[in-house]
């Protein structure tokens, strides 16, 4: 079956290492998608990717940095520059980034960061 | 500005029908989705308006007004499984999503 996985589903680290989540999709989508999600707020998406090797920022992409070298692979490396990195993070994917095409979700890395 | 606003939570008892309501505010209109979220999980998608008007499917049906910026979820016959956030989203013009912050929703037996 295809899907997408996100590993590991829980992750802790020490202040000032950076961190990186995997994300890898065999649904031959072109598009792939970081979000964090905190309590009491909607999902902000960090980066995106519409295809290999091409990635934007989002709306929160400081402090976060990505690559996209295999159309299935999409990892999220969080830095020590993110002031507040303990979130549930959620990787993505849609058959294109338009506005029809609905997202496939891992189930998310909940990190923790002290 | 561009926003979604939905109810924080809402609780309704096993079969009964519960109505999750969404306004939105977003440059430009590309559709209304909605996804379900069980805690801990991944969301899930349920549904994607584009026009006006009430689309079922099964237990679940989704409705919008683009004149009113509105949209909703109607869940009927409840279950204890649908025990769940459920998230509105819109897309900008640039087709960048907008999340709701979700309407927690607890089911009582």
């Amino acid at each position: 079956d295809g899907g997408i996985t996100q590993s590991p589903k829980y992750l802790f680290r020490k202040e000032g290492q950076n961190v990186t989540l995997s994300c890898e999709q065999n649904l031959n989508h072109d598009a792939m998608y970081w979000y964090r999600q905190d309590p009491g707020q909607g999902l902000r998406l960090i980066y995106y990717s519409q295809i290999v090797n091409d990635f934007q920022k989002g709306d929160i992409a400081e402090g976060y940095s990505v690559s996209r070298e295999k159309k299935e692979s999409f990892p999220l490396t969080v830095t020590s520059a993110q002031k507040n990195p303990t979130a549930f993070y959620l990787c993505a994917s849609s058959i294109d980034h338009g506005g029809e095409s609905p997202l496939h979700f891992g189930n998310g890395t909940r990190l923790t960061v002290t | 500005g561009q926003n979604i606003d939905q109810p924080t939570e809402m609780t309704a008892t096993e079969g009964a029908i519960v109505q999750i309501n969404c306004t939105y505010q977003t440059s430009g209109f590309n559709g209304l989705f909605w996804y379900q979220q069980h805690a801990g999980e991944a969301p899930t998608f349920l549904s994607y308006n584009v026009l006006d008007g009430l689309e079922e499917k099964g237990r679940f049906s989704s409705f919008l007004s683009r004149s009113k910026g509105y949209s909703y979820l109607l869940l009927k016959e409840l279950q204890m499984k649908d025990s769940a956030s459920y998230l509105c989203a819109a897309p900008d013009s640039n087709y960048q999503l907008i999340w709701g912050a979700g309407t927690k929703l607890i089911i009582k037996p």
